[in-house]
């Protein structure tokens, strides 16, 4: 089984729907991120999580929402979907050492939003 | 001023040859420093991780790193048409306070030709 998995792996929407993106790790790491992708403008940084009770706003989180349910589950949600969230979504895992961590990619999620 | 800069390519080198890809970046105290592989619609792996100045190898790929240049490099070889994919560099934010956060380039595309 994967160690970083995400739910669902595409998803096609409306403007102005909710929808949850979902993330699942068996790796042990403590901290967790959400990434979009977005040709040409390469990986953007969107929450990030370091425990449970710690999450932090990235580079672009505007429009999106985080939960942290465990330590293992990490949610991405856009309240209000639009068409410029339109994106590839990663989330990642990540293991301190020294100055900074090593991460982990799950799939991935394409998220087209008409 | 981008924060981490790659040129977007394509690099194009034939079968066996030695693949130079190269990265610059704006902080100056960024610690950690990350070479990611992503193959067309999949997620960033992993493939090399440098923290010190010089070089460090890991088969047939190099990662090389100057802090003073702001410079961190990666050599593939002896390449292969399976090492065509898109290379992202990432380096840590935040220097000696481990932030956790990677800032991405927005990669370099490889082509290998047989």
């Amino acid at each position: 089984d994967a160690d970083v998995t995400q739910t669902p792996r595409n998803r096609i929407t409306k403007t102005g729907k909710r929808i949850m993106l979902e993330c699942s790790q068996t790796k042990g790491h403590d901290r967790m991120y959400w990434y979009r992708q977005d040709p040409g403008l390469g990986l953007r940084l969107i929450y990030y999580s370091f425990d449970v009770k710690d999450i932090n706003k990235g580079e672009i989180s505007d429009g999106y929402s985080v939960s942290r349910q465990a330590q293992a589950k990490f949610s991405l949600s856009l309240e209000s979907a639009i068409p410029n969230q339109t994106a590839l979504y990663f989330c990642a895992t990540g293991i301190t050492w020294g100055y900074t961590d090593t991460q982990y990619f799950g799939p991935g999620t394409r998220l087209t939003v008409l | 001023q981008k924060e981490v800069e790659q040129n977007s390519g394509p690099l194009s080198v034939p079968e066996g040859a030695i693949a130079s890809l190269n990265c610059t970046y704006s902080d100056r105290g960024s610690q950690s420093f990350f070479w990611y592989r992503q193959y067309s619609g999949k997620s960033p792996e992993l493939i090399m991780s440098i923290y010190s100045n010089g070089d460090k190898e890991d088969g047939r790929f190099t990662a090389q790193l100057n802090k003073a240049s702001q410079y961190v490099s990666l050599l593939i070889r002896d390449s292969q048409p399976s090492d065509s994919a898109t290379y992202l560099c990432a380096v840590n934010v935040g220097g000696s306070s481990n932030t956790g956060k990677l800032i991405f380039g927005q990669g370099t595309t490889l082509q290998v030709k047989p």
